[in-house]
């Protein structure tokens, strides 16, 4: 069955970095595009990104552009966001979601989550 | 604020039906974009429902009940969830979402109460 797990989050302070992982398993991660996709506390869903089964595309909402980066290794079946200069409206939990297909239909199965807090 | 619009709230009994709305700006046609319908519980993922473009275009997500369904209202360039015989573990955030120029974008979500 097809399972996605989180990890890497944590406390971090304004202006730091985090690396999210996603660890994919149960199908061929390398044909299926990945997002993720958070949820600040007490807030509604948010796209945060995706990034295509090859890599070859990638898209951000406004509000992560040039701060955050979504990457994949297909030969470790894992999913990364690399966030960089957070805020504290960056705290949320943060779900990876695999597509339907290639990229850009629907966030078909997700991750439970993990826990982002930015603060001081 | 988010793009689409969504009621924050809306309440029906046990065996009624909810007619659940996300409004799209006047400036993007409802009537070119798939609409797709995500239910949150809290403690849980996101699990997605179905999406409609069309009548003779949509789509049921697997183990989705039928009493689920998806349409549009284009004279209020409007998507719709319809939930009939309500259950109580139908209560729930319900979010709609489009593909918005190779971005997703989520409505601010509405909290369905099951009475």
């Amino acid at each position: 069955q097809v399972q996605l797990v989180e990890s890497g989050g944590g406390v971090v302070q304004p202006g730091r970095s985090l690396r999210l992982s996603c660890a994919a398993s149960g199908f061929t991660f390398s044909s299926y595009g990945m997002h993720w996709v958070r949820q600040a506390p007490g807030k509604g869903l948010e796209w945060v990104a995706i990034i295509w089964y090859d890599g070859s595309n990638k898209y951000y909402a406004d509000s992560v552009k040039g701060r955050f980066t979504i990457s994949r290794d297909n030969s470790k079946n894992t999913l990364y966001l690399q966030m960089n200069s957070l805020r504290a409206e960056d705290t949320a939990i943060y779900y990876c979601a695999r597509d339907k297909d290639y990229g850009g239909t629907y966030f078909e199965y997700w991750g439970q989550g993990t826990l982002v807090t930015v603060s001081s | 604020q988010p793009v689409l619009t969504q009621p924050p709230s809306s309440s029906a009994s046990p065996g009624e039906s909810a007619r659940l709305t996300c409004t799209l700006p006047s400036d993007i046609n409802v009537g070119h974009y798939n609409i797709y319908w995500y239910q949150k519980k809290p403690g849980s993922p996101p699990r997605y429902l179905l999406y409609h473009y069309s009548d003779s275009e949509k789509g049921q997500g697997s183990g989705v009940p039928s009493r689920f369904s998806g349409s549009k209202d284009a004279s209020a360039n409007t998507g719709i969830l319809f939930i009939s015989g309500l259950q109580s573990e139908d209560e729930a955030d319900y979010y709609c979402m489009i593909w918005l120029r190779k971005a997703g974008v989520f409505g601010g979500g509405t909290k369905l109460t099951v009475l």
